[in-house]
């Protein structure tokens, strides 16, 4: 069975610092795509990042930064500098791939981020 | 239109009643999913349509739930005889061939 788990139920920080929102999964596929979404108060979920199971390099994409590491089945996500505008529920989601790939996600239980000013 | 677009965005129900909640996806995109976000369970997935193909209802809760796809465009998720536990926010998503999924901005609904 697949499984994403978000340990972190709410996080808060101060503007301007690092953050890190865990992500672990399980899944018996050896083909897979990992997504991070971000979903703000308005409750749309705006798409991150998608990262398919052979590609384990880290990304970076300004502030963001992603670190995949298949032998602890995990998929970080960084915020550097964090910004109040960053607030919002972050989902790491999981989707099959392949011949059957139908592209239903298996969501995490989502982590709360709050940036003080 | 440039997004997902659902319908209403806020819906109150009185308990029994039946409920129609519309999404029009992204012109082209040929997969469409539903998804349901509450409180104690998190996102669920619901169901999913593929082109003409039979649609995927593994994550229909009840046979109270039930989901149409017409032209293969608009879809729309029906809920009879609703009930308390179905109030939650119901999100609606469609993907092209080989993207990410992008979603609409949900419908809220309150069943009292």
């Amino acid at each position: 069975a697949q499984k994403v788990t978000q340990a972190q139920t709410e996080i808060s920080v101060v503007e301007k610092e690092d953050v890190t929102l865990d992500c672990v999964y399980e899944t018996r596929d050896t083909t897979y795509y990992l997504f991070w979404y971000k979903q703000p108060p308005s409750g749309e979920l705006v798409f991150l990042i998608r990262r398919n199971s052979f590609d384990e390099q880290n990304e970076i994409s300004g502030r963001y930064s992603w670190n995949f590491q298949k032998s602890t089945s995990s998929f970080n996500f960084t915020i550097t500098a964090s910004q109040v505008v960053d607030s919002a529920v972050y989902f790491c989601a999981l989707s099959e791939w392949g011949s059957s790939n139908t592209g239903k996600l298996i969501f995490g239980q989502g982590t709360t981020l709050q940036v003080k000013p | 239109g440039a997004g997902v677009s659902q319908s209403p965005s806020n819906k109150v129900t009185e308990k029994g009643k039946d409920v129609e909640l519309r999404c029009d996806p992204i012109s082209g995109h040929t997969a469409l999913y539903w998804y349901r976000q509450s409180l104690g369970q998190g996102l669920e997935f619901l169901i999913y349509f593929q082109g003409n193909s039979a649609p995927d209802k593994s994550g229909l809760p009840s046979d109270r739930f039930s989901a149409e796809r017409t032209g293969g465009s608009v879809s729309t998720l029906t809920i009879q005889r609703t009930q308390q536990e179905d109030s939650a926010v119901y999100l609606c998503a469609s993907r092209g061939l080989n993207t990410e999924a992008f979603f609409g901005q949900g419908t809220r609904l309150t069943v009292v």
